[in-house]
C-alpha cells in the first residue's frame, strides 16, 4: 500500500509568480485536504476535495485553488505568490464523504515553498 | 483566534518516565480530538484520537485523557523513549466538518 506523496519536495519562487503543488493520495483514499503550515505555527486548513468537488474551504483567498482528478490526486494552485505564502504545504488523504465521517487524515512529506 | 492551544512550546523528559502533553480548546462545538506526532521533514503522522463521548482512550504507551468541561486534553506516553522526540500536534474537529483545528505543537525530548 502507497502512502501519500507530494511533489515537489522543495521550491523556490519570486512574488507574483504562480506555483502548482501536487499530492498522490493513499490507495482507497477518495477524500484529500490540503494544509499550509507556517514556521512555528500549526498547519492550517485551505480546503478539501471529495470526488472531485471541493468539500469545505478554511479562511484563504480565492488565488489559492484547487483540483482532484478522477484517480483522487489533487493539486493546490497558488496565483500571485506572496512573502507570507512561504510555508510548508501538506496534503492529506483519507477515505471520507461529503456526509461527514471520522477517517483519520494520513499526511504526506508535504512541499516546502519559499517566496522572494 | 486560536480555538486550539497548546501552551508549552517544549518539553524535556528522561526516558522511561511519563511524559504529558496538553492542550486546551475554545470551540464547544468541537467533539474529536486527534494528536499527531511529527519528525523533521517528515508530515504529522497519526498517533491516537478520542470522541467527546468518552474521557479516555488508551493504545499501548499512549493514551489521550479528555475533560469537556475544562475543555482540556491530555497526551501520556508512559514509558518515554528517545524514538518519541518529535513535535506533537494536538487537533480537533466538529461535527461532519472534516477542517482539523491544530494547535502550535509542543517539542518533546526524551533524554536517554
Amino acid at each position: 500500500e502507497t502512502g501519500v506523496t507530494q511533489s515537489p519536495t522543495h521550491l523556490i519562487k519570486t512574488r507574483g509568480q504562480q506555483v502548482t503543488l501536487r499530492c498522490s493520495s493513499q490507495s482507497g483514499h477518495n477524500t484529500v485536504s490540503w494544509y499550509q503550515q507556517a514556521l512555528g505555527q500549526g498547519p492550517q486548513f485551505i480546503f478539501q476535495y471529495y470526488r472531485e468537488e471541493e468539500n469545505g474551504r478554511g479562511n484563504f483567498p480565492p488565488r489559492f485553488s484547487g483540483l482532484q482528478f478522477p484517480n483522487y490526486s489533487s493539486e493546490l494552485n497558488v496565483n500571485a505568490l506572496e512573502l507570507d505564502d512561504s510555508a510548508l504545504y501538506l496534503c492529506a488523504s483519507s477515505l471520507g464523504g461529503a456526509s461527514g465521517s471520522r477517517e483519520t487524515q494520513y499526511f504526506g512529506p508535504g512541499t516546502r515553498l519559499l517566496v522572494l | 483566534d486560536q480555538q486550539v492551544k497548546q501552551n508549552s512550546p517544549s518539553l524535556s523528559v528522561q526516558e522511561g518516565r511519563i511524559s504529558i502533553l496538553n492542550c486546551d480548546y475554545t470551540n464547544s462545538m468541537f467533539d474529536y480530538f486527534l494528536w499527531y506526532k511529527k519528525y523533521p521533514a517528515e508530515g504529522p503522522t497519526f498517533l491516537i484520537s478520542i470522541s467527546s463521548i468518552k474521557d479516555k482512550n488508551e493504545d499501548g504507551r499512549f493514551t489521550v485523557f479528555l475533560n469537556k468541561s475544562a475543555k482540556h486534553l491530555s497526551l501520556h506516553i508512559v514509558p518515554s523513549q528517545p524514538g518519541d522526540s518529535a513535535v506533537y500536534f494536538c487537533a480537533a474537529m466538529s461535527g461532519s466538518n472534516y477542517k482539523l483545528t491544530f494547535g502550535k505543537g509542543t517539542l518533546l525530548t526524551v533524554n536517554p
